[in-house]
């Protein structure tokens, strides 16, 4: 079964650093998406990219993230300058259609994130 | 976006059937019903999705009834790897604006031996 793979699985930086988070999604799907969970809450949306810039995005997602497909393959979030309240699970998903009500969207392993 | 509301946590018991319900009063006409799983440190898996009546596959099956504003995820005969959070979303079909999913606060299923 097609994975989505994220690296590294789990990342510590110190605060004011800059991190970025990577992504493989599944070959043929067309829309990329990042998420986070904070420990113990729920997961919340970040972003979405389709053909190249950005589709959608959330409150959290401010100018201190920004997201990248350097090549045919790659996904990746980039946190500019990281806060002790970044520390979270970072998930990648991709999926072949935007919508289609939820279905289908494949979500990797994650890349957990702290901030010291 | 159509609201869910779900339990916080469920407790059930090897071999039991699991029936997780999920209202959602608001929902669209062309909105469908999508249920996904979450272990703990995994990202979230699609377990079924359903518009109306019932559907069925190898992991679960989800009951909607005719005024579609709740909806039933049924585990049959649960393990202790069925201990999850189960989230239970309604979201258009369709490639129109491509919202992304939106996840509420689940229901924690804890299975005991």
């Amino acid at each position: 079964e097609p994975e989505v793979t994220q690296t590294p699985s789990h990342q510590v930086t110190q605060m004011g650093q800059e991190v970025i988070l990577r992504c493989v999604p599944i070959s043929n799907h067309l829309y990329f998406y990042w998420y986070r969970q904070i420990l113990g809450q729920k997961v919340e949306f970040l972003v979405s990219f389709y053909n190249n810039e950005i589709s959608e995005k959330s409150e959290i997602f401010d100018d201190q993230f920004s997201v990248e497909r350097p090549d045919g393959s790659n996904f990746t979030l980039k946190i500019r300058s990281t806060k002790l309240e970044d520390s979270a699970m970072y998930f990648c998903a991709s999926s072949e259609s935007g919508t289609r009500g939820g279905y289908g969207y494949t979500f990797g392993s994650g890349t957990r994130l702290t901030v010291v | 976006l159509a609201k869910t509301t779900q339990p916080i946590s469920m407790d059930s018991y090897e071999g039991q059937e699991v029936n997780i319900t999920c209202s959602h009063n608001n929902i669209a006409t062309n909105d469908y019903i999508t249920w996904y799983q979450q272990f703990p440190s995994q990202g979230p898996r699609f377990i079924i999705q359903g518009y109306k009546t019932k559907v069925t596959n190898e992991v679960a099956s989800l009951f909607i009834p005719a005024d579609r504003k709740s909806s039933t995820l049924s585990l049959p005969r649960v393990s202790l790897s069925d201990t999850a959070v189960y989230y239970c979303l309604v979201a258009q079909r369709g490639d129109t604006g491509r919202r992304a999913l939106t996840f509420g606060s689940g229901t924690r299923l804890q299975v005991q031996p």
